[in-house]
C-alpha cells in the first residue's frame, strides 16, 4: 500500500540552531512531493512542493527540502531556526499513476523552537 | 487563506441532528476538496469535486453527503450528526493550470465541530 511516513511526532530545536522534519514515503514511481505548515487555529498553508529537476527545493518562509530517491525521502530543512517556525509540519505525495485526484498524507509533526 | 472562507467557523451539535459546512472560494479554482483532521490521524479526505459535476467519494464518505452549488461553493452535510464525527473540517481548493495534476492545494480556516 501506498503511504507517507513521518517519523517524529515532535521535533524540539532551539532558535537560531538548524532544523529537519523528516518524510519518507512509499509510492511507486516518481511521485509529486509537497510540505504544508499548519500554525495554530489556522488552515493549512503551502510551503514548497518537488515536481522535477534539482533536488534541492526552495520554499516560503526560508525553507527548503531535499528529494532523496535513492531513499524515498523529502525531508524538511531551515538553517536557523525562529520562535515562530512552531507549527504543525505535513508532508503529503501525489502517486504519478493511478487515481491523480488524492494526496497521501503524513501524519504531521510538531516543531516547537525554543527561545 | 482569506480567499477560501468557511462559515460556520465553530458549531456545537447534538446527535441525530443534520449539519451544513460551507465552504467558498474566490480563487477560481475548479477543484474543490473537503478534509477532516483528527489529533493523531493527520486529513482525512471526505469528498472531492473537480468541477461542478463531477463530485466523488474520499477515503471516509459515510456519513456525509456534499453539493457542489457553483464552481466558488462547497457545501459538506452530515445527514445524522454523531459524536464520533467530531472534528475540525477543511475545505481546500486546487486549479488545473499548467497540466493541474501536481498543483498544491489551499486550505480554509477550518470548522470545528463538535456533537454532543
Amino acid at each position: 500500500a501506498q503511504s507517507v511516513a513521518q517519523p517524529e511526532d515532535q521535533v524540539n530545536v532551539a532558535e537560531g540552531n538548524p532544523l529537519t522534519v523528516k518524510c519518507t514515503y512509499s509510492v511507486s514511481g516518481n511521485p509529486y512531493l509537497f510540505w504544508y505548515v499548519q500554525y495554530p487555529n489556522r488552515g493549512l498553508q503551502f510551503l514548497l512542493k518537488y515536481i522535477t529537476g534539482d533536488n534541492l527545493v526552495k520554499g516560503s518562509y526560508g525553507f527548503e527540502a531535499e528529494f532523496n530517491k535513492s531513499q524515498t525521502s523529502f525531508h524538511l530543512k531551515k538553517p536557523s531556526a525562529l520562535v515562530s517556525d512552531s507549527a504543525l509540519y505535513f508532508c503529503a505525495v501525489r502517486p504519478p499513476n493511478g487515481n491523480n485526484r488524492k494526496l497521501i498524507w503524513g501524519l504531521g509533526t510538531s516543531l516547537a523552537v525554543n527561545p | 487563506d482569506a480567499d477560501v472562507t468557511q462559515t460556520p467557523r465553530n458549531r456545537i451539535t447534538k446527535t441525530g441532528k443534520r449539519i451544513m459546512l460551507e465552504c467558498s472560494q474566490t480563487k477560481g479554482h475548479d477543484r474543490m476538496y473537503w478534509y477532516r483532521q483528527d489529533p493523531g490521524l493527520g486529513l482525512q479526505l471526505i469528498y472531492y469535486s473537480f468541477d461542478v459535476k463531477d463530485i466523488n467519494k474520499g477515503e471516509i464518505s459515510d456519513g456525509y453527503s456534499v453539493s457542489r452549488q457553483a464552481q466558488a461553493k462547497f457545501s459538506l452535510s452530515l445527514e445524522s450528526a454523531i459524536p464520533n464525527q467530531t472534528a475540525l473540517y477543511f475545505c481546500a481548493t486546487s486549479d488545473t493550470s499548467g497540466g493541474g495534476s501536481y498543483n498544491e492545494q489551499f486550505f480554509g480556516p477550518g470548522t470545528r465541530l463538535t456533537v454532543l
